[in-house]
């Protein structure tokens, strides 16, 4: 296990089509994380999972995300009807509970709606 | 509200001297700080910590100072290397929430 894998790392996409993106955490680790990041800025906060619960999703999430975690294993993020605004870095990140010695994040998939 | 924030964009500092990055916060439940170092086309990894009960952790080259009467937070990165170039993000995590929030991040590049 050589750390938190995103797929894909880079998707271009027309605006009002859906994507979906995957994270595999590391599998000792039961929390996982999304975040979004926009040039210039720092990773917000999307959403969080511990196992297969979603525990806390910010109010950045609107009704056409969705975040999934079956059997609290690899999550999926999908986007509906995507806007030109989605366009970011799309950072997933797991951690032990307790989080203070640091998250351990993926590579991103960078998403650009044309 | 930007409740953590990193008010320089960018710092540029010769190969040997000190680089010292900083970091203020309004919120005072903040648990935890901690610095990521994050490198083109990758993700933020993981650099140093402290807690709020203290005021100063070390780790090799790099010092994090937090002065919590003031909300404000550095680090100090000496000597830097060119390898110390990269975007670095100041951090702050609530233990019972568990969620990190980030400043915008310094942007570091340390001359030859």
């Amino acid at each position: 296990d050589t750390g938190v894998s995103q797929d894909p790392r880079h998707k271009i996409t027309k605006r009002g089509q859906n994507v979906t993106f995957r994270c595999d955490p590391i599998s000792e680790h039961n929390r996982l994380y999304w975040y979004r990041q926009t040039l210039g800025q720092g990773p917000e906060f999307l959403t969080y999972f511990q196992n297969e619960a979603q525990l806390e999703k910010s109010r950045l999430l609107s009704d056409r995300f969705s975040a999934e975690r079956p059997k609290g294993s690899f999550s999926t993020l999908e986007i509906q009807r995507t806007e030109q605004g989605d366009s970011a870095m799309y950072l997933c990140a797991s951690s032990f509970p307790g989080g203070r010695w640091g998250y351990t994040f993926g590579s991103g998939t960078r998403l650009t709606v044309v | 509200d930007q409740q953590v924030k990193q008010n320089s964009p960018s710092l540029s500092v010769q190969e040997g001297r000190i680089s010292i990055l900083n970091c203020d916060y309004t919120n005072s439940m903040f648990d935890y700080f901690l610095w990521y170092k994050k490198y083109p086309a990758e993700g933020p990894t993981f650099l140093i910590s402290i807690s709020s009960i203290k005021d100063k952790n070390e780790d090799g080259r790099f010092t994090v100072f937090l002065n919590k009467s003031a909300k404000h937070l550095s680090l100090h990165i000496v000597p830097s290397q060119p390898g110390d170039s990269a975007v670095y993000f100041c951090a702050a995590l609530k233990a019972a929430g568990n969620k990190l929030t980030f400043g915008g991040g310094t942007r570091v590049l340390v001359k030859p």
